[in-house]
Order: C-alpha cells, then structure tokens, then sequence
C-alpha cells in the first residue's frame, strides 16, 4: 500500500520569503502522480501543483515549484515570495492507476506580515 | 458548470441519531470519493464508486454506508451517529475524467455529534 509522510506538522514563514514543505511517499508502483493541494480556512480544497513520476522535469506554477527527487521517493513544494493569501494547510497527495487519492497528513502553514 | 455540491454544510447530530450528506457532481464521471478530514490526521478515504450501482469500501467505512443508483449522485449515509464521526467530510470526483489530474472536491460539511 502507498503512505505519504509529511513530517512538519506546521511551519511559519515572513511574507516575502521563501518556504520548503517537505513529503516524501513509499510506493512499489512505476507509474504515479504526486499533487500538492491547498486547504485555506474556507475549507476549499484546491490543487497546487502536479508532477508526473516520468517526467525528470520538476513542475512550476507562478511561484510555487517542486523538488521530485524519484529515487528518494521524495517531493517537496517550495513557495516564493510568500503572500499573506498563502496561509493554508498544504496536502501532499499521490495516486497510480486507478487507486484512489492517498493523503499525508498535511502541514498547517503561517505566512507573518 | 458547479463541479461537486455537497449539502449541507454545517450539521449538528445528537448521538444514535442518523443523517445523510448529499454529493452530486455536474461532470458525468463514473469515479466518486468520499473521504473524513479529522484535525491534523489529513483525509481518509470512507468509500469509492466506479460508476453506477458499484461501491467499495476505503480505510475507514465502519459506520457509514453509501449507494449510488445514478452517474450524479453519491450520498453518504450515517446510521447511529457517534462522537467519533465529527469530522468535516469531503465528497470527490475525478477531475477532467482521469486520474492523472487528481480530483475535485466539494467544499465539504462540518459534522459535530453530540
């Protein structure tokens, strides 16, 4: 079975700067996606960012960008130029075939003025 | 196009009782999900559905049950409620038909039993 580990259960960073949530997964399968999702106090799950496990490449959007590192089985997010409207828990999540979508446990981010 | 509704949104259940969260989804996928989000435990998958008439169970379907007779509609139905089933519940369809781009949620609904 897939497991998703996020071991920092809440961070803080200064608006402006820069931050690294980290996951990393165990997984025997070959074929799988990671995403990271966004859950703001509204309660809105919203998805971030997706890497598929093919692509050597790492996935940007606007600020946020990952670190796929495959053979550590590691995926972490980093977002630049903190903003305020960043505050959320963060999910890190992955899914192969057509299993359902396995969670981490999140971690509860702090953007500070 | 709404995605995926979930009603309702907030509910109080005193305990023994029973409810039923409603999920409808506008997209016309076969793949449904519902999971429990308990504070800093992350989702838990309750059921799936891979389309009409077929259900299997998650990680955590004791005390719940769930039918789906259509392609739309996906409830999740709660029999003898207790204070281990406050939870905030998040119903899910595949989002754009494949599960290489995850899903979309519903806003969810805030269950305390009492």
């Amino acid at each position: 079975a897939q497991t998703v580990t996020q071991s920092q259960p809440e961070m803080s960073v200064q608006e402006a700067e820069t931050v690294t949530l980290s996951c990393t997964y165990d997984t025997s399968e070959s074929n799988y996606y990671l995403f990271w999702y966004k859950q703001p106090p509204s309660r809105q799950m919203i998805l971030v960012i997706r890497q598929e496990a093919y692509k050597q490449q790492n996935a940007t959007e606007n600020r946020f960008s990952v670190n796929f590192q495959k053979a550590a089985k590691s995926f972490s997010l980093k977002i630049s130029d903190s903003q305020l409207g960043d505050t959320a828990m963060y999910f890190c999540a992955f899914i192969s075939g057509n299993t359902p979508l396995v969670f981490g446990k999140g971690t509860r981010l702090s953007v500070i003025a | 196009n709404a995605g995926v509704t979930q009603t309702p949104k907030f509910r109080i259940l005193k305990i023994g009782q029973s409810m039923t969260l409603q999920c409808t989804q506008d997209m016309n996928h076969n793949y449904m999900y519902w999971y429990r989000q308990d504070p800093g435990m992350g989702l838990k998958l309750i059921y799936y559905s891979v389309g009409a008439g077929i259900t299997d169970k998650g990680e955590v379907p004791n005390g719940y049950n769930v039918s789906r007779s259509t392609t739309e509609d996906f409830p999740l139905r709660l029999e003898l409620a207790a204070p281990s089933q406050t939870s905030v519940y998040f119903c899910a369809c595949l989002r754009g038909g494949s599960w290489d781009y995850g899903y979309t949620f519903g806003s969810g609904t805030r269950l305390t039993v009492v």
